[in-house]
């Protein structure tokens, strides 16, 4: 079954503090994986997509990473306008005509100052 | 210009009602979907369609039921209602293509 897990469910670092958020997931035929940001009271925001293993996007403070198995998004020096919760999700092999992504449940990160 | 707006943001009323979601997107693009999110923040697709094809996840009951007047517009009709449809309901739309999905700002659904 395809399925997405995101790890760890929440994380508290300090201004400064640099570290990672992962996802992992497990679906045949990867085509795509995307990472979202969410505000408390908001939709998810894009913020990236990955095609393909060893592929590299940055944006800010914030850099994503793709492997086989798993992605990272890194945080380098985070501020507090980075706390939200993140989302990761992955786009499989056509299975229908609208290409339905499979969601991970996030981890929300608090960076505190 | 919000790209996904949807009306309203708050929602509240008693169980068996029914009531309806508005979205519309500005984006000109060509799917839109609904997305319940509960208590935990877990995004569960509900359906996705285009002007050609209506996909609904097997999981939903049939007391939703989504109604696309034209291709900016995808509503949200729910019969019926019940104290497990508590949630917040989010509204996008993509171009299949890239997939990459813009979202609403939600609407807080509270059945009591």
């Amino acid at each position: 079954e395809d399925q997405v897990t995101q790890s760890p469910e929440a994380l508290r670092l300090q201004e400064g503090e640099s570290s990672s958020l992962n996802c992992s997931y497990t679906v045949s035929g990867l085509r795509g994986l995307f990472w979202y940001r969410q505000d408390p009271g908001k939709g998810p925001e894009f913020l990236f997509t990955l095609y393909s293993a060893g592929e590299e996007k940055e944006k800010e403070r914030l850099k994503a990473t793709l492997t086989k198995k798993e992605s990272f998004l890194h945080i380098t020096a985070p501020k507090p306008e980075d706390s939200a919760t993140y989302l990761c999700a992955v786009q499989g092999p056509k299975m229908d005509s609208n290409y339905q992504l499979i969601w991970g449940a996030g981890t929300k990160l608090i960076i505190k100052p | 210009d919000t790209a996904v707006s949807q009306t309203p943001k708050y929602l509240v009323t008693q169980m068996g009602n029914d009531k309806s979601i508005k979205c519309e997107q500005n984006l000109g693009h060509d799917t839109m979907y609904w997305y319940k999110q509960d208590s935990k923040k877990f995004l569960k697709i509900m359906f996705s369609y285009n002007n050609k094809e209506l996909i609904i996840n097997e999981t939903v009951p049939n007391r939703f039921s989504p109604k696309s007047p034209d291709k900016a517009h995808l509503n949200l009709h729910i019969n019926s209602l019940e104290l497990g449809d508590s949630a917040v309901y989010f509204c996008a739309s993509s171009q299949v293509a890239k997939n990459i999905q813009y979202f609403g700002a939600g609407t807080r659904l509270s059945v009591l």
